[in-house]
């Protein structure tokens, strides 16, 4: 059974780090790219990063780019995302998520719970 | 690529046909997921590549589209379809999500 576990949520004051991890299991975690997506109290999905299966192509959306992250250790079949400078707008459930990705597609079949970031002084 | 869903949210009874669309910014080609998301769990692909039945979701989903106009319909609304739907687009390495639509009753 694929599972993804993340962890390391709390709550930080503006400026300060946080780095989230989530622990994968059930599926050969080395072969496939992953993924952050985050999602702000009441508020609609943002994919916020991926790293692809060998850490070879590694993408942000714009507003995290130069503060979050992400990186991998295959050995440990684990993922992480490093935040920096945290801002307010950061607080959301962050979810790891496992993509599909096929030789003419992709998408995020398998997703973790969620671990809480808040960002309040 | 800006995704734009709509409606935003719409009221709807059990065995209607509902029907959400998701306009990309740019053409997508069929780089489209949709993704149903109840309260307080984490989503859940139903489609890919458009009109591709993700393992173990029921057929009165189903996807249609390309380019720059994709629909998600349900043919029959069950009561445990009521929740957020989002569309996201695969098609640059950046993806992006739409707004989501909150189907309620």
């Amino acid at each position: 059974e694929v599972q993804l576990v993340e962890s390391g949520g709390g709550l930080v004051k503006p400026g300060e780090s946080l780095r989230l991890s989530c622990a994968a299991s059930g599926f050969t975690f080395s072969s496939y790219s992953m993924n952050w997506v985050r999602q702000a109290p009441g508020k609609g999905l943002e994919w916020v990063s991926s790293v692809s299966s060998t850490s070879t192509y590694i993408y942000y959306t714009q507003s995290v780019k130069g503060r979050f992250t992400i990186s991998r250790d295959n050995a440990k079949n684990s993922l992480y995302l490093q935040m920096n400078s945290l801002r307010a707008e950061d607080t959301a459930v962050y979810y790891c998520a496992r993509d599909f990705q096929t030789y003419d597609t992709s998408g995020l079949d398998y997703w973790g719970q969620g671990t809480l970031v808040t960002v309040s002084s | 690529i800006q995704m734009t869903q709509s409606p935003s949210s719409l009221s709807a009874s059990v065995g209607d046909r509902v029907t959400i669309t998701c306009r990309p910014s740019q053409s997508i080609r069929t780089y489209l997921n949709w993704y149903q998301q109840k309260p307080g769990k984490a989503p859940k692909l139903l489609i890919y590549a458009a009109s591709s039945l993700q393992s173990g979701v029921p057929s009165r989903f189903s996807g249609t589209g390309s380019g720059t106009d994709f629909t998600l319909t349900i043919s029959s609304l069950q009561p445990e379809d009521f929740a957020t739907y989002y569309c996201q687009q695969s098609y640059s390495p950046r993806w992006t999500f739409g707004q989501g639509t909150k189907v309620e009753i």
